[in-house]
């Protein structure tokens, strides 16, 4: 049973437009969120995360809004860049459990 | 500084064989960890482990044995391969809980 959720798997938008990446998750002890961003061939790399006690946190062109009433985060990319062209995945943990649960990811292809 | 280094990058079994993938960080972290991917199913976790000489199991442990002798090295090994466990394995270290993973490049695992 998937605790954390990416129900788009997959998104096209326009060079320079706005990309925004949905996740939910259902386990409310979750308190640390994470956005991974993967190339073909290569491992996963970190991008921003957002702690429980924050809704916002921003790395400058990425944006991840945090709703835990909702129990739900976004990922948003302004403007979108050809290389932000990738998979990205959503995970989320609790404090003090080393353990990360992952999302499906999403396929996010920027056109020109 | 390699970051978390795994081989080999592809591998191709029968059914019934054996294998070991190997993998090995040279950041001095304490926590590493297996995951697969599968199409539609995210990052799964297979085992972790919080430092030399701990193990523990993950979401998907059966079939796959670990132990951790070093801080840097945590190998994954495979006992009697089966089709199911065709899938790309990622190996990932973190410092502390809350730290982001690293992980490496993955290796592409086919079994026939």
């Amino acid at each position: 049973d998937q605790q954390v959720k990416q129900n788009s798997p997959s998104l096209s938008v326009q060079e320079g437009r706005i990309s925004i990446l949905n996740c939910d998750y259902t386990n409310s002890m979750f308190d640390y969120f994470l956005w991974y961003k993967k190339y073909p061939a290569e491992g996963p790399t970190f991008l921003i995360s957002i702690s429980s006690i924050k809704d916002k946190n921003e790395d400058g062109r990425f944006t991840v809004f945090l709703n835990k009433s909702a129990k739900h985060l976004s990922l948003h990319i302004v403007p979108s860049q050809p290389g932000d062209s990738a998979v990205y995945f959503c995970a989320a943990a609790v404090s003090g459990d080393y353990k990360l649960s992952f999302g499906a990811g999403t396929t996010v292809t920027v056109r020109a | 500084n390699a970051g978390v280094t795994q081989t080999p990058k592809f591998q191709v079994l029968k059914t019934g064989q054996s294998m070991t993938l190997q993998c090995a960080q040279d950041m001095n972290h304490e926590y590493m960890s297996w995951y697969r991917q599968d199409p539609g199913m995210g990052l799964r976790l297979i085992h972790y482990s919080v430092g030399a000489g701990i193990t523990d199991q993950g979401e998907v442990p059966n079939g796959y044995n670990v132990s951790r002798s070093t801080t840097e090295d945590f190998p994954l090994r495979l006992l009697s391969a089966a089709p199911s466990q065709t899938s790309v394995y990622f190996c990932a270290s973190r410092h502390r809980e809350n730290a982001p993973l690293h992980f490496g490049n993955g290796t592409r695992l086919t079994v026939t």
